[in-house]
């Protein structure tokens, strides 16, 4: 089982606000990354670190985080948002570990 | 922009060895954590291991027994050997670069960007 929680699924309304968020011990020591995957497609980061975006990544993706919740946050969701998101940090032993994933319905 | 081209065997027999190995393009090799990361079919991400540009490892403890990961620093590429695998490790392989932020007091967070196109790895009788 992973050391990191997420909520199974998600739904947002087209252009409004989704929060999806990931959950573990660690968290209160080691920042998180987070990953949109679409079918069939390799995983893609979107956000690393206190509140990075890799180059190409739409300012939409916002990351954050208080006490042992990292959340991930779209600001005006769009159609081509929907996807699996995973979150990533380190588990008690310092290795890398993923959350189970979410998978966001865009509606 | 680093890419990843990753390539091996995609259908295996119970107790075969898995050997996939992944080639980088257009960066640096030294100075980042080369990693293998898999996902069985509608299932989510498992951290299999990594290595650095010097050779030193580090192995997911439950997969440890049965995982080699190789450099060949010469040709940028780095090797994935999971043996004795059975229907339970069919999934993507994918290969990725491992970027880890450091403080003062040690390590704070990681990251993998790029990502390997992946490899479907089915293990079947």
């Amino acid at each position: 089982s992973s050391e990191l929680t997420q909520d199974p699924a998600v739904s947002v309304a087209l252009g409004q606000t989704v929060r999806i968020t990931c959950q573990g011990d660690s968290l209160r020591s080691y920042y998180a990354s987070w990953y949109q995957q679409k079918p069939g497609q390799a995983p893609v980061l979107v956000i690393y670190g206190k509140n990075n975006r890799p180059s190409g990544i739409p300012d939409r993706f916002s990351g954050s985080s208080s006490g042992n919740t990292a959340s991930l946050t779209i600001t005006g969701a769009q159609a081509e948002d929907e996807a699996d998101y995973y979150c990533n940090s380190r588990d008690s032993s310092g290795n890398p570990v993923f959350g189970g994933g979410t998978k966001l319905t865009v509606l | 922009q680093v890419q990843l081209q990753q390539w091996g065997a995609g259908l295996l027999k119970p107790s075969e060895t898995l050997s996939l190995t992944c080639a980088v393009y257009g960066g640096s090799f030294s100075g980042y954590y080369w990693s293998w990361i898999r996902q069985p079919p509608g299932k989510g991400l498992e951290w299999i291991g990594e290595i650095n540009h010097s050779g030193s490892t580090n192995y997911n403890p439950s997969l440890k027994s049965r995982v080699t990961i190789s450099v060949d620093t010469s040709k940028n590429q780095f090797s994935l050997k999971l043996s004795s695998v059975t229907a339970a490790d069919t999934a993507v392989y994918y290969c990725a670069r491992g970027h880890i932020m450091i403080t003062f007091g040690g390590v704070i967070g990681n990251w993998f960007d790029p990502w390997g196109q992946g490899t479907l790895v089915t293990v079947s009788s």
